[in-house]
């Protein structure tokens, strides 16, 4: 069964320290993961693409890893501010379903809370 | 802000009502989405036009009736609706394989 879960399911850190968020799947065949982030009562923005041959990518504060043999993924927040509060989502489309966006699988988020 | 709109932002609704919810995009992306999401659960498909025609319904009740008058807009026709139905409703679209851009969504609540 094609699945994504995310870990922790809630943080809660202060500002300016450094964390990782954890995403692991079973899709198969893989095509991508995304990362999106979803600020609260708004909708979900994308932070970065992870394809098969890609390791590490950056996007400003925010590195994803992708360990493609394990089938894991990482989110690492750098320096965190305020504004990074949020729910942050792992999305991994499969290879199998044809061209539409019907086989994109959706973890459960990681809820992250900066305080001051 | 995002380049989808969604309107309305709120929508309080009667079981007995019949409401619209109406998304737009004019960035000439050709497919377009309904997502459900419920408090501190992901986004769950609904619809997907492709093309301005339907490609997926992923057994949504028919209460949801989806239509897509043009290759900019999207709607989702609400009928007899049940109070578990009050979630977020969120539009999204995509050129194709690269990634979805969401909407702000309707916050739906049913009375």
């Amino acid at each position: 069964k094609n699945q994504v879960e995310q870990s922790p399911q809630s943080l809660i850190i202060l500002e300016g320290k450094n964390c990782t968020l954890q995403c692991n799947y079973t899709v198969s065949p893989f095509s991508n993961l995304r990362w999106y982030k979803q600020d609260t009562g708004r909708g979900p923005v994308s932070l970065t693409i992870m394809t098969f041959s890609e390791n590490t990518k950056s996007n400003g504060r925010y590195t994803a890893t992708l360990d493609a043999d394990t089938k894991q993924s990482s989110l690492h927040i750098t320096a965190s501010q305020l504004s990074d509060s949020a729910s942050y989502i792992c999305v991994v489309r499969g290879l199998n379903y044809g061209g539409s966006q019907g086989n994109l699988i959706f973890g459960k988020g990681t809820k992250l809370s900066v305080k001051p | 802000d995002t380049e989808v709109t969604q309107t309305p932002k709120h929508l309080v609704m009667g079981m007995t009502n019949k409401k619209s919810l109406k998304c737009e995009q004019h960035m000439g992306h050709r497919a377009m989405y309904w997502y459900k999401q419920k408090a501190k659960k992901p986004p769950e498909l609904m619809f997907v036009y492709s093309y301005e025609k339907l490609s997926i319904n992923e057994s949504v009740p028919s209460r949801f009736s989806p239509e897509c008058p043009n290759s900019s807009l999207l709607n989702l026709h609400l009928h007899a609706l049940q109070p578990e139905d009050s979630a977020l409703y969120l539009c999204a679209s995509s050129p194709g394989s690269s990634p979805l851009h969401f909407g702000n969504g309707t916050r739906l609540t049913v009375t």
